[in-house]
């Protein structure tokens, strides 16, 4: 069965810098894809980036890039020049494919990261 | 373009009873998916709707159930209401993905349905 850690519960970035959050998975299967969700305080899933488990470049969007490294089964998300609004809690999940394999669409998510932006 | 959208935002319910909640996909999306986020358990998968079919359900009980109408909407109903079925319920949707698994279809979500039992 697959797996997403995120060993973060809490992390605090000053307002304009770079910060790290890091996700791990564990899954036998060759074909996955890798997202990262934001979610402020109002609930709403915000979908951030996505990295497929055969693409060879990290996935870059805007502010945003995966850091994935296959061999190690790490996909961390790099949020760089830290904005008041980035706060909130962040979301490293999975997807596999067919029903058969244990797929069938579902996301599954790790326990989050709470960032905190500070001035 | 409107995203993913969800009603109520917010039912209050008894036990026993039953609870509807509904969602409408972002346009040209025929895949729905609902999600329920309950306070230490995180997120986890509840159904896959596709083109009308349920595709996939994750381990929830039978009394969670849902449908998918003609125009993509759809609909979770909660019965017999526990107090543990408490939580934020959540909307997908994606493009078709088709049985083969949609490993590059990107789940939209909706502002969520805040469930509480009393």
């Amino acid at each position: 069965a697959q797996k997403i850690t995120q060993t973060q519960p809490g992390m605090f970035v000053q307002e304009k810098e770079a910060v790290t959050l890091d996700c791990t998975y564990d899954t036998s299967d060759q074909s996955y894809g890798l997202f990262w969700y934001k979610q402020p305080s109002s609930g709403e899933m915000i979908f951030l980036i996505y990295q497929g488990s055969y693409d060879e470049q990290n996935a870059t969007e805007g502010r945003y890039s995966l850091n994935f490294q296959k061999a190690r089964k790490s996909a961390n998300l790099v949020i760089s020049a830290s904005q008041l609004g980035d706060s909130a809690m962040y979301f490293c999940a999975m997807i596999l494919g067919p029903i058969l394999t244990g797929g069938g669409n579902k996301l599954t998510f790790g326990t989050g990261t709470q960032l905190k932006v500070e001035l | 373009e409107a995203g993913v959208t969800q009603s109520p935002t917010h039912l209050i319910k008894t036990r026993g009873q039953q609870a509807t909640l509904r969602c409408s996909p972002i346009s040209g999306h025929t895949s729905v998916y609902w999600y329920q986020q309950a306070l230490g358990l995180g997120l986890q998968f509840l159904l896959w709707y596709d083109e009308g079919e349920e595709r996939n359900r994750g381990n929830f009980p039978p009394r969670f159930s849902g449908r998918q109408f003609p125009n993509y909407s759809s609909e979770l109903n909660v019965n017999a209401l526990e107090l543990e079925d408490s939580a934020l319920y959540l909307c997908a949707s994606s493009l078709a993905s088709g049985l083969a698994g949609g490993i590059t279809d990107t789940q939209y979500f909706g502002p969520g349905t805040r469930l509480t039992v009393l």
